[in-house]
C-alpha cells in the first residue's frame, strides 16, 4: 500500500540556521497538510496547502514558516531561522485517494533544535 | 475556538479488561477520527466517524459517535498488551480550504499483563 513519506527522518540543527523539511504525498490530491507534535504533547495544526497555494495556517505558522511543491510531487517545509521551541516532530499528511478524505500521516522528521 | 478534550490522560489496565476512553468538542464539526500513535511514531488511522450513532469495530476497538451530545467513545475490549499506545481523537469541519484536524490531548493506554 502507498505511503506518505518524510525526509530526513531525523534533522538536528544549530539555533538560527535555516531547515528544510521535505513529504512525499500519496496521492495527486489537491490537499496536503503540516502538523507537529512537542514530545509528549497533542498534535498541531501548522499549515494546509491547496491547489499550491496556502489555504489555511494556525497561529504557530509565523513569517518564519513557509511551504512550497518545488516540483509537483515533493511537498516542502521551511523554516527559516530555528528557535530552540521548534524541536518537534514535524508530519505531513494528505487523503489516501481521490475518494476519501481521511488524513494519512508520513513517518514524521524529528528536528532537534540545539 | 474548536476544543477538544479526552479523559482519561493516562489509563493503565489489566489485561482482559474494558475499558472507555471520552473525546468531547467544544463545537459542531463534520468528522471524528481516531488515531493511534506508538512511541516515536507515526499517527495510525483507526476509524472515521461521520454521523450521529455512528459505531465502528476493529478487533478489540469499537468507536461511537453522538453529535448531539458531541460525544465519542472509544471502547476497549478485553485489552491485550499489544493495545498499549497513545490513543488520539481529532475532529475537522469542511471548508473549501480543507479541512484541518484539532487534536485532544491523547490517551496514553498502559496494558499491563
Amino acid at each position: 500500500e502507498p505511503e506518505v513519506t518524510q525526509t530526513p527522518s531525523h534533522q538536528v540543527t544549530q539555533m538560527g540556521q535555516e531547515v528544510i523539511l521535505r513529504c512525499v504525498p500519496i496521492s495527486n490530491h489537491l490537499y496536503f497538510y503540516w502538523y507537529r507534535q512537542i514530545l509528549g504533547q497533542k498534535v498541531e495544526f501548522l499549515v494546509s496547502f491547496y491547489n499550491n497555494e496556502i489555504s489555511e495556517k494556525s497561529e504557530i505558522f509565523d513569517d518564519q514558516f513557509s511551504v512550497e511543491r518545488p516540483d509537483g510531487s515533493n511537498f516542502t517545509l521551511k523554516i527559516r531561522s530555528t528557535k530552540l521551541e521548534d524541536s518537534a516532530m514535524y508530519f505531513c499528511a494528505g487523503p489516501k485517494d481521490r475518494y476519501t478524505d481521511t488524513q494519512y500521516f508520513g513517518p514524521g522528521t524529528r528536528l532537534t533544535v540545539l | 475556538e474548536l476544543k477538544v478534550e479526552q479523559n482519561p490522560l493516562f489509563l493503565s489496565m489489566q489485561e482482559g479488561k474494558n475499558y472507555t476512553i471520552y473525546c468531547n468538542y467544544s463545537t459542531t464539526s463534520d468528522r471524528l477520527y481516531w488515531y493511534r500513535q506508538d512511541p516515536g511514531k507515526s499517527l495510525e488511522s483507526l476509524f472515521v466517524l461521520l454521523s450521529n450513532g455512528a459505531v465502528k469495530q476493529e478487533g478489540r476497538l469499537m468507536a461511537s459517535l453522538d453529535t448531539k451530545a458531541r460525544l465519542s467513545t472509544l471502547h476497549i475490549t478485553a485489552a491485550v498488551h499489544d493495545l498499549s499506545a497513545t490513543y488520539f481523537c481529532a475532529v475537522d469541519k469542511l471548508e473549501t480550504s480543507g479541512s484541518r484536524l484539532t487534536f485532544g490531548e491523547g490517551t496514553q493506554l498502559t496494558v499491563n499483563p
